[in-house]
């Protein structure tokens, strides 16, 4: 069964910095979808970035990047420029990409960060 | 664009008493949707996942159960509820893209 896992319960960053978020899976399979998922306040889960196993390319959005390092089963989050607005629970997830898995999600135990002015 | 709905977004209910928590997605077809349960502020259980009507898997034996009368509706319901039910509930969607995406929530506080 995979499993991913998130080592940093709490992470802090002041205002404008960088803040790396890390994320390390546990999977036999070659070919699969790495998400980082947002969690505000409000609690509603917000898509901030997605990874495909079969690209070599790390994905970017925005402040949002990822350093995918396949071989090594890791998916870090880097935010550039960090914001108020980025304080939230920050959760890494992984998604099968076989069908009869039905598409599921399994999700890391979050990593809650803190932005200071 | 597409849009997820639930609810109620909170609701208090005592012990043993019975569930219904709704979920609609609108501006799709034939999506995949999925319940997961928060507990705590921390990660997420999936509880079911249904890809087409009538079609649902469960992933954890409890006293909730789940269905999918029309296309974009899923419910998650218990004839009993307990006080480790509660949580706060989440319903999401995905088709093609494989990227879900979530409702709101629902948070449900058993007493």
């Amino acid at each position: 069964a995979q499993t991913v896992t998130q080592s940093q319960p709490e992470m802090s960053v002041q205002e404008a910095e960088t803040v790396t978020l890390s994320c390390t899976y546990d999977t036999s399979e070659s070919d699969y979808y790495l998400f980082w998922y947002k969690q505000p306040p409000s609690r509603q889960m917000i898509l901030v970035i997605r990874q495909e196993a079969y690209k070599q390319q790390n994905a970017t959005e925005n402040r949002f990047s990822v350093n995918f390092q396949k071989a090594a089963k890791s998916f870090s989050l880097k935010i550039s420029d960090s914001q108020l607005g980025d304080a939230a629970m920050y959760f890494c997830a992984y998604r099968s990409s076989i069908y009869n898995q039905g598409g599921k999600l399994i999700f890391g135990q979050g990593t809650e960060l803190s932005v200071k002015p | 664009s597409q849009t997820i709905h639930q609810w109620p977004a909170t609701l208090v209910q005592p012990v043993g008493s019975p569930l219904s928590l709704e979920c609609t997605v609108e501006g799709t077809s034939n999506p995949n949707l999925y319940w997961y349960r928060q507990a705590a502020g921390r990660g997420l259980q999936l509880l079911f996942y249904s890809i087409g009507i009538d079609q649902i898997s469960s992933e954890v034996p409890q006293n909730l159960s789940a269905s999918r009368p029309q296309d974009r509706q899923f419910i998650l319901s218990s004839k009993k509820l307990l006080l480790s039910d509660s949580g706060f509930y989440l319903c999401a969607w995905s088709r093609g893209s494989h990227t879900q995406y979530f409702g709101p929530g629902t948070r449900l506080t058993v007493l």
